[in-house]
């Protein structure tokens, strides 16, 4: 298994909703990543687990939640959005932090309104 | 702060010409990647570029990285209409991966 799944594919909710965005691999890897991608810019970094513990915040709004239950699962818990948090949430993992493979998700198409 | 910069933004060719992306990047780490996008879609891996000198070739795409420079180009060949993406390089730096702006390549028949 070489991919990363992400589920669901499109997401629409509101603005006082509460939902959660979920990233799984198989392949071993021991880090990854959640990126922000808006129309038309490139992906950009939120978060970054390491061996399931998280290792970087981008300055994300608490607003965005992420969670690392085990190696092969990744989350975000999103609560209380913005319309301008619509965006295309990609997932990606790497065999470890600091490995040049990274593997990219399809990606979860998110509409707040 | 860690920059990474792609030129052209908007690249329209002729099916059959070849031309360049270039990027340029501000960190002192030389990893080096490229990565397609399909209209929403993910991203699909390219290349990796590790060291000065770097050349990788897949079809009529060709990456390379000059370090000293820190620039990497990517060489279309006889382009086809297949090719029509968005392009991103992206930088490894401060132990993250940063992207580019983007190219939005469109072949015309």
């Amino acid at each position: 298994d070489t991919e990363v799944t992400q589920t669901p594919k499109h997401l629409v909710m509101g603005m006082t909703n509460k939902k959660s965005l979920k990233c799984e691999q198989h392949m071993g890897h021991r880090a990854m990543y959640w990126y922000k991608q808006k129309a038309k810019k490139p992906p950009e970094l939120m978060f970054v687990y390491s061996y399931e513990k998280l290792s970087i915040n981008e300055s994300v709004p608490s607003r965005f939640s992420p969670e690392c239950p085990n190696s092969s699962l990744l989350n975000l818990h999103l609560h209380a959005l913005q319309p301008e948090d619509s965006a295309l949430y990609l997932c990606a993992s790497s065999q470890a932090r600091g490995s040049y493979g990274y593997t990219f998700g399809s990606g979860t198409r998110l509409t707040v309104v | 702060e860690l920059k990474v910069e792609q030129n052209p933004l908007f690249l329209s060719m002729q099916e059959g010409k070849n031309y360049t992306i270039y990027c340029n990047y501000s960190t002192t780490s030389d990893r080096l990647y490229w990565y397609r996008q399909d209209p929403g879609k993910s991203l699909e891996s390219l290349f990796v570029l590790l060291s000065n000198g770097a050349v990788k070739q897949e079809g009529r795409l060709m990456a390379s990285l000059d370090t000293k420079a820190r620039l990497s180009t990517l060489h279309i060949t006889a382009a086809v209409h297949d090719l029509s993406a968005t392009y991103f390089c992206g930088n490894f730096g401060n132990e993250k991966l940063t992207f580019g702006t983007g190219t939005r390549l469109t072949i015309i028949p």
